[in-house]
């Protein structure tokens, strides 16, 4: 049990054009859906939080009107980068966690990369 | 923002032997959580340990915690070329949406 769904697994876009990434808990109900961002051999980065029907709680330094983020119902989650540009290029998680349990389930991830 | 530090970054081994992985942290936490991230793919939880616990086991992994050094340990005892991975340890913020902090990591190579 516990799966979480993100796809696509890769994509390649031009430069200003928008990308969006979806994740999806298969058999549970994700209350709290996180998105991270890693680069190469790092760590993941925390961009954002989001709970089913409420706006994005975004970190400091994320810019909400570049990633914007969805968490429309209590099994998806969207993110959608804006006029990628090719520092944009990454790879991002998703993870999504139960109400009253503590671990994270995890998408296995999309690497996006900004032409 | 980044909570934990990790060392060492890189670990090599071979197969048989133990491996120790230590994260250290700067705020108070909730819990401490270890997870494992294969090569370009999703993270996948290994252990979690409360602030109120010293050391837990699972399997052939053991985790220490060490609230007054702000510090844990994962050790991977018999490691196998399968146990190559990225390991990070996350420390769970009270408050908030219950979310995790990542450390930056432990590479790590196990030869046969």
């Amino acid at each position: 049990g516990a799966v979480v769904s993100q796809h696509p697994s890769w994509v390649i876009c031009k430069s200003g054009t928008s990308v969006k990434i979806e994740c999806r808990s298969l058999d549970f109900q994700a209350t709290t859906m996180f998105w991270y961002r890693q680069f190469p051999k790092q760590s993941l980065m925390l961009m954002a939080t989001s709970n089913e029907g409420s706006k994005a709680t975004y970190e400091q330094g994320v810019e909400k009107d570049k990633f914007l983020i969805n968490h429309a119902s209590l099994t998806l989650s969207t993110l959608t980068v804006t006029s990628a540009h090719p520092e944009d290029s990454s790879f991002y998680i998703c993870s999504a966690k139960q109400r009253l349990n503590e671990k994270l389930f995890f998408g296995s991830g999309t690497q996006l990369s900004v032409l | 923002s980044q909570q934990g530090e990790e060392d060492p970054q890189a670990l090599s081994i071979q197969e048989g032997e133990n491996a120790t992985m230590n994260c250290s942290y700067k705020t108070s936490i909730n819990n401490l959580q270890w997870y494992r991230q294969n090569s370009g793919r999703g993270l996948v939880h290994l252990i979690l340990i409360r602030s109120n616990e010293r050391e837990k086991h699972s399997g052939r992994l053991r985790v220490t915690l060490d609230t007054s050094k702000k510090s844990s340990s994962l050790l991977i005892t018999a490691s196998r070329a399968a146990d190559t991975a990225s390991y990070f340890c996350a420390t769970g913020v009270s408050g908030g949406y219950n979310k995790l902090i990542f450390g930056a990591g432990t590479r790590l190579a196990v030869h046969p």
